[in-house]
């Protein structure tokens, strides 16, 4: 199956700094990936979609100067956390799609994300 | 907009015995629908998906059931097996980008 890497696997920072995900496709490419948080006990939820090369579309309630999603190529997405506060630790999940005719979503390991 | 149902939210079912989780959704565009594992502390596993233009899907132990005029469909594991507990989610497809929308989960405990 499709690979999805995500970097790193776990963070652990000062409230105020601003830290980057990394998430990359191994063997495919993808022109969508989704960025997800997931609380404990609890369903994922969407925070953007990115398409490559273009603007990401967040969905509503996420902040977009505060979660900042970049997609330069069809393998590599990146969120950055600015300005991080605790009430922002959770568990940050990305997805790749691959091209058609498959349409399949592919999850990365996760970061886990602890704000002091 | 789209919203899927999932039941039970806990499942516990004997070793070797068969496991049955089930999920409505509400938009009728929705046309594909995969069934991800989550394993504590890790990411969603796909394990099997079916779209609209197919009724039924198997693949070893698990099988998938759609049943598009109720808007239902269903995961079926048999012969289950210790490292058959984990979270399992529902999901629907909807829109270009084929968003998928997420049932609550449902955590399914193998007794030994």
């Amino acid at each position: 199956g499709a690979v999805v890497s995500q970097h790193p696997s776990w963070v652990i920072c000062k409230s105020g700094t601003s830290v980057k995900i990394e998430c990359r496709s191994l063997d495919f490419q993808a022109t969508t990936m989704f960025w997800y948080r997931q609380f404990p006990k609890q369903s994922l939820m969407l925070m953007a979609t990115s398409n490559e090369g273009s603007k990401a579309t967040y969905e509503q309630g996420v902040e977009k100067d505060k979660f900042l999603i970049n997609h330069a190529s069809l393998t590599l997405s990146t969120l950055t956390v600015t300005s991080a506060h605790p009430e922002d630790s959770s568990f940050y999940i990305c997805s790749a799609r691959t091209l058609r005719p498959d349409n399949e979503q592919f999850f990365g390991p996760g970061t886990r994300l602890t704000v002091l | 907009g789209e919203n899927v149902e999932q039941h039970p939210s806990t499942l516990s079912v004997q070793e070797g015995d068969s496991a049955v989780i089930k999920c409505t959704y509400s938009d009728s565009a929705s046309n594909y629908f995969p069934w991800y594992k989550q394993e504590l502390g890790k990411g969603p596993q796909l394990i099997i998906d079916i779209r609209s233009n197919v009724g039924e899907k198997k693949d070893q132990r698990i099988a998938v059931t759609l049943n598009k005029t109720a808007k239902h469909f269903s995961l079926h594991i048999t012969e289950t097996q210790p490292e058959d507990s984990a979270v399992y989610f529902c999901a629907a497809s909807i829109g270009s980008n084929y968003q998928l929308i997420w049932g609550a989960g449902t955590k399914l405990i193998i007794k030994p």
